[in-house]
């Protein structure tokens, strides 16, 4: 079953380390899209990824945060320096298309001690 | 931020009973979805609506696009076990588009 695989599926972090998360798409799919889920809240839209390129990261704090998908690779999220209110889960979601349905992976839950 | 508030929060059903829950906006919106996350996995799109008024069903599930455009219902009929899960709307201004506003989600938990 090639569905979008998230790794790692959890994550623990000091504050002030370095938090990597990777998303390998679903097969074919070259449009990534990144979420944030705090608890009890609904998914926020936080940047989206073309192979190489980034389309829109309107949603994503401007510090600390960068987003990446390489020609080769899975799709990276980094967060520097992380603080306890980083701590979420973080989805990733591929589509065939922009426009097309996204499909999600099984997430990466940061958590920030 | 433009917001999503879906009702009610959460709810317990019994068995074989009727779901209902809904999305309101205070935008108006053209494209609605509803998606359905299990625990520790992530969503899973169950049902996309286009056009004002429509009703699409999928199963036991069926999801009507508000007149207004500034709401949307999902029912489940008859529900079983398995439909336990966290039940979002996710809507957007634009058609066509990428970026999706969601809800914060209707728990729903049936008791057997």
């Amino acid at each position: 079953n090639a569905g979008v695989m998230q790794n790692p599926r959890h994550l623990v972090r000091r504050r002030g380390q370095e938090a990597r998360l990777r998303c390998s798409p679903m097969k074919g799919h070259s449009h990534v899209y990144w979420y944030r889920q705090l608890p009890e809240e609904g998914l926020k839209f936080m940047v989206y990824l073309q192979k190489e390129n980034i389309i829109d990261e309107s949603g994503m704090p401007k510090e600390r945060f960068s987003a990446e998908f390489p020609k080769e690779g899975p799709s990276i999220l980094r967060i520097q320096q992380v603080v306890r209110g980083d701590s979420a889960a973080y989805f990733c979601a591929s589509s065939l298309e922009p426009y097309n349905e996204q499909f999600f992976g099984p997430g990466t839950r940061l958590t920030v001690l | 931020g433009q917001q999503l508030n879906q009702s009610p929060q959460s709810m317990f059903i019994q068995e074989g009973e009727d779901v209902s829950m809904n999305c309101t906006s205070s935008s108006i919106f053209n494209t609605w979805l509803w998606y359905k996350q299990d625990p520790g996995e992530g969503p899973v799109l169950l049902i996309a609506l286009y056009k004002a008024g429509e009703l699409t069903s999928n199963g036991r599930l069926t999801a009507q696009f508000g007149i207004t455009r500034k709401d949307s219902f999902l029912n489940i009929s008859a529900s079983i076990p398995s439909d336990v899960g966290i039940y979002f709307c996710a809507g957007s201004i634009t058609s066509g588009t990428y970026k999706y506003i969601f809800g914060t989600g209707t728990r729903l938990k049936v008791l057997a």
